[in-house]
């Protein structure tokens, strides 16, 4: 079955510096792939999305290019800020028509001062 | 209020217990979701329900019974529940033609 592959937290960094998070999938046909972010005792909040080969989804200074050849969908930010300090989930729709979403294991990110 | 909304925000139960935790959108969407987030694990579907009738059943045990009964409410109803059940139960809602789901706050679950 599908799955997402995320890279294990915590990862801690100190504000301006640049950020990864690595994520990979395995899917049999072509998903829609997701980035979504979870505040401290909040929900998931959609970051960012593509839906084909090469898409790049961005928002609130964050990005992700959808790489079909690697099946990667990293997320990165040039300059994090302390505010970004949250629990960070990959994931993907199958195109089949089922809409339920396939989660990565999440990757906490601290932004220190 | 906007968005998805769930009600408890928090809740301890005893295991011989019966409670039920709701789900509300206003985003006009017509599927529902409920998932489960446990530490350390990633988020497991549990149910979908589309224009409320359930697609899809991730093999649950029967002490969870959801119900929706129009598509903007869904219900779950917990019965004789165990301390492994305890989570962070989360509702989300999307629109037919969309893929984007957009999630509720959570309910926070400690079963005793």
């Amino acid at each position: 079955g599908d799955s997402v592959t995320q890279m294990e937290g915590p990862v801690t960094l100190s504000e301006e510096a640049c950020l990864t998070i690595n994520c990979t999938y395995t899917a049999t046909g072509y998903p829609s792939l997701f980035w979504y972010v979870q505040y401290p005792g909040e929900g998931l909040q959609l970051l960012l999305k593509a839906t084909k080969a090469d898409d790049k989804g961005s928002n609130k200074g964050f990005e992700a290019t959808y790489r079909k050849e690697t099946t990667s969908f990293h997320l990165e930010k040039g300059s994090v800020q302390v505010s970004d300090s949250a629990v960070y989930f990959c994931a993907l729709s199958e195109d089949t028509g089922r809409r339920a979403l396939t989660f990565g294991s999440g990757t906490r990110l601290q932004v220190q001062p | 209020e906007t968005g998805v909304t769930q009600t408890p925000r928090h809740l301890v139960m005893g295991m011989t217990n019966k409670k039920s935790l709701k789900c509300e959108q206003h985003l006009g969407h017509n599927a529902m979701y409920w998932y489960k987030q446990s530490a350390k694990k990633p988020l497991e579907l549990m149910f979908v329900y589309n224009f409320k009738e359930q697609t899809e059943n991730n093999s649950v045990p029967s002490r969870f019974s959801p119900e929706c009964p129009n598509s903007s409410h869904l219900f779950l109803h917990l019965h004789t529940l165990q301390p492994e059940d305890s989570a962070l139960y989360l509702c989300a809602s999307s629109d037919q033609n969309q893929e984007t789901q957009y999630f509720g706050p959570g309910t926070r679950l400690l079963v005793l």
